[in-house]
């Protein structure tokens, strides 16, 4: 069953307090994986695409790798501007296809 | 820099009557989608469109028809409300020449009474 897991579905950091978010898939046929930014009361804001396993991509605080079964998301050094909803999406070779993760909830204290 | 853009943005409804919640894009995308998200249960795909004058059932389309008669634009509507229905909907799009990336909408929150 084609399924995106992502954990955990909740993270307190302290400012400048570095760690990982995990994004799981089953999916087969891999199209691309993406990671999404969401605030409360707004939508997801794209933050990556990763397309192949050992591809990263940096923003800022952010960096995104790939493996053949999961990704991570790692979070250097965190502000609290960086507290939000972080969720992962898998696209499939069948275009229409996106599966999303439920999201890990992130929370960084001052 | 409009993107995505959902109306109504909030909207109380009674246990069956009937509403639209309307979806405009400009960038030009030929896939629109129309997500619910509820707590606990991520997004799910309601339903899409490849194209004008095209739509398709997504994870979680009863309850909810769809229309897409100018390519800029995504109909979402709710026939008959039902207290289940009460849920944050997005709409999205996206294109093959943009790297497929789905762009969202700011939500419209719909309470069922």
């Amino acid at each position: 069953e084609d399924q995106v897991t992502q954990s955990p579905e909740a993270l307190r950091l302290q400012e400048g307090e570095s760690s990982s978010l995990n994004c799981s898939y089953t999916v087969s046929g891999l199209r691309g994986l993406f990671w999404y930014r969401q605030d409360p009361g707004k939508g997801p804001e794209f933050l990556f695409t990763l397309y192949s396993a050992g591809e990263e991509k940096e923003k800022e605080r952010l960096k995104a790798t790939l493996t053949k079964k999961e990704s991570f998301l790692h979070i250097t050094a965190p502000k609290p501007e960086d507290s939000a909803t972080y969720l992962c999406a898998v696209q499939k070779y069948n275009f229409n296809k996106f599966y999303f993760g439920s999201g890990t909830k992130l929370n960084v204290k001052p | 820099n409009a993107g995505v853009t959902q109306t109504p943005k909030f909207r109380v409804l009674k246990t069956g009557q009937s509403m639209t919640l309307l979806c405009a894009q400009d960038m030009n995308h030929e896939y629109m989608y129309w997500y619910r998200q509820d707590p606990g249960m991520g997004l799910r795909l309601i339903h899409y469109s490849v194209g004008e004058g095209t739509t398709a059932k997504g994870e979680v389309p009863d309850g909810y028809n769809v229309s897409r008669l100018k390519k800029q634009n995504f109909l979402l509507g709710l026939e008959s409300a039902a207290p289940s229905q009460t849920s944050v909907y997005f709409c999205a799009s996206s294109s093959r020449t943009a790297g497929n990336t789905i762009y969202f909408g700011e939500g419209s929150w719909l309470t069922v009474v």
